[in-house]
């Protein structure tokens, strides 16, 4: 199905482990994002990238990865989880400035 | 730093009832997104705002931009149960960036 898909959709870890979370878009945007959803602060930009192998800081970067070599995909990993990196976490993609960027369904983890 | 606010935080108001919700950015834009988010749900678009002035109509929402006075509004025309959920604005930290600020949304209950 077209469409962008994250996986997996709720991941419960423990401090420490590391964990990666999915992101697959079948429309061939350019721009994909990650963000994370807090209660009293919104969304907030994790990392986002303009295309393959081009990545960029937001607004939250510490404790995350990302890297996209394939247009379609775009996974972020915690490298070492902590309990303040419980969140839900949205990936977002968009192919201009006159669109508006296009949600995944999220991922809900929790860090125990 | 760009600082977007949204006001009201909370909204509960009767059905067939007029509102406005209001976001305020701090530095110069000229675009403006709107989405919505249902309780555990993901964002989906309702506008793209591209210009001073722009205004956007769909069913009982309008959405406008003023530039100059970095303010946009989502005007809620005769509301019904069914536009409860989040609303959410989002602005482009510079003018042809993708790295966007989200605000913090307004929570909207329509009582029946």
């Amino acid at each position: 199905d077209a469409g962008i898909t994250q996986s997996p959709r709720y991941k419960i870890t423990e401090t420490g482990r590391q964990v990666t979370l999915m992101c697959h878009q079948t429309w061939s945007h350019s721009y994909m994002f990650w963000y994370r959803q807090d209660l009293g602060h919104g969304l907030r930009l994790i990392y986002y990238s303009a295309a393959a192998d081009i990545t960029d800081k937001g607004e939250v970067p510490d404790g995350y990865v990302v890297s996209r070599s394939k247009t379609e995909n775009f996974p972020l990993t915690l490298e070492s989880a902590t309990r303040s990196q419980t969140s839900v976490y949205f990936c977002a993609s968009s192919n201009d400035l006159g669109q508006p960027q296009h949600f995944g369904d999220g991922t809900r983890l929790s860090i125990l | 730093e760009l600082k977007v606010e949204q006001n009201p935080l909370f909204l509960s108001m009767q059905e067939g009832k007029n509102y406005t919700i209001y976001c305020n950015y701090s530095t110069t834009s000229d675009r403006l997104y709107w989405y919505r988010q249902d309780p555990g749900k993901s964002l989906e678009s309702l506008f793209v705002l591209l210009s001073n002035g722009a205004v956007k109509q769909e069913g009982r929402l309008m959405a406008s931009l003023d530039t100059k006075a970095r303010l946009s509004t989502l005007h809620i025309t005769a509301a019904v149960h069914d536009l409860s959920a989040t609303y959410f604005c989002a602005v482009p930290v510079t003018s042809g960036t993708y790295k966007y600020i989200f605000g913090t949304g307004t929570r909207l209950k329509v009582l029946a």
